[in-house]
């Protein structure tokens, strides 16, 4: 059963298009909700993250939206370059003592220059 | 500050042999996480340890793999008997006692001929 569903699989963008990445969740006891950025053979690195009680965070040129009624989330890269060209993946943590990460099956992104 | 560090990098074992998989979380971190990445696919969790304790194990299958974090010394994620459907790539995390973020590794990428 996957527990966060990402969309879409894959995204050409132009440069200094916004790129937008979306995730679905079912498991209301979800309380953080990451994003990370995987270059081939590299380990994922840690972009930027949400908790429920925000809408809306930035850092840089990265956006998450938050929407807890509909239990959805997104990414969105502003200005995006050809650097960012990259796999995206969402993830959700439970809440309590289990800090596992459930992620998403990833979005790979192309920047065209 | 040196991150996460994991070997080795890549790992080929014929099919029966052992894999020992390493991981030194980063300074100050006392949880490690441990994920495996298929080709194509998410990450998905195997196991969450503290020092000396292994506090969720619910996504290692349930023969031929184990893992520990010793009190002194890195955590290591052990495959007895390995068979082809083995290989992939292997990432470590590592998040601070009482902190939200897990941070990756470069992972393992193991090969089994």
């Amino acid at each position: 059963q996957q527990q966060v569903k990402q969309s879409p699989q894959s995204l050409i963008v132009q440069k200094g298009g916004i790129p937008i990445i979306n995730c679905a969740y079912e498991n209301t006891a979800f309380d953080y909700f990451p994003w990370y950025q995987q270059f081939p053979g590299k380990g994922p690195a840690l972009l930027i993250a949400i908790r429920p009680d925000v809408s809306e965070k930035k850092e840089g040129r990265f956006t998450i939206s938050f929407n807890k009624s509909a239990k959805q989330f997104s990414l969105h890269i502003m200005d995006s370059q050809p650097g960012d060209s990259a796999t995206y993946f969402c993830a959700a943590r439970g809440a309590g003592s289990n800090y596992k990460l459930t992620f998403g099956k990833g979005t790979l992104l192309t920047v065209n220059p | 500050n040196a991150g996460v560090m994991q070997n080795p990098r890549h790992l080929v074992r014929r099919r029966g042999q052992e894999a020992r998989l390493r991981c030194s979380p980063m300074k100050g971190h006392s949880h490690v996480y441990w994920y495996r990445q298929l080709p194509e696919e998410g990450l998905k969790f195997m196991v969450y340890l503290q020092k000396e304790n292994i506090i969720d194990e619910s996504g290692m299958p349930k023969e031929r793999f184990s893992a520990e974090f010793p009190k002194e010394g890195p955590s290591i994620l052990r495959i007895q008997q390995v068979v082809r459907g083995d290989s992939a790539a292997y990432f470590c995390a590592s998040s601070p006692p009482t902190g939200w973020e897990q941070y990756f590794g470069p992972g393992t990428r193991l090969t089994v001929t």
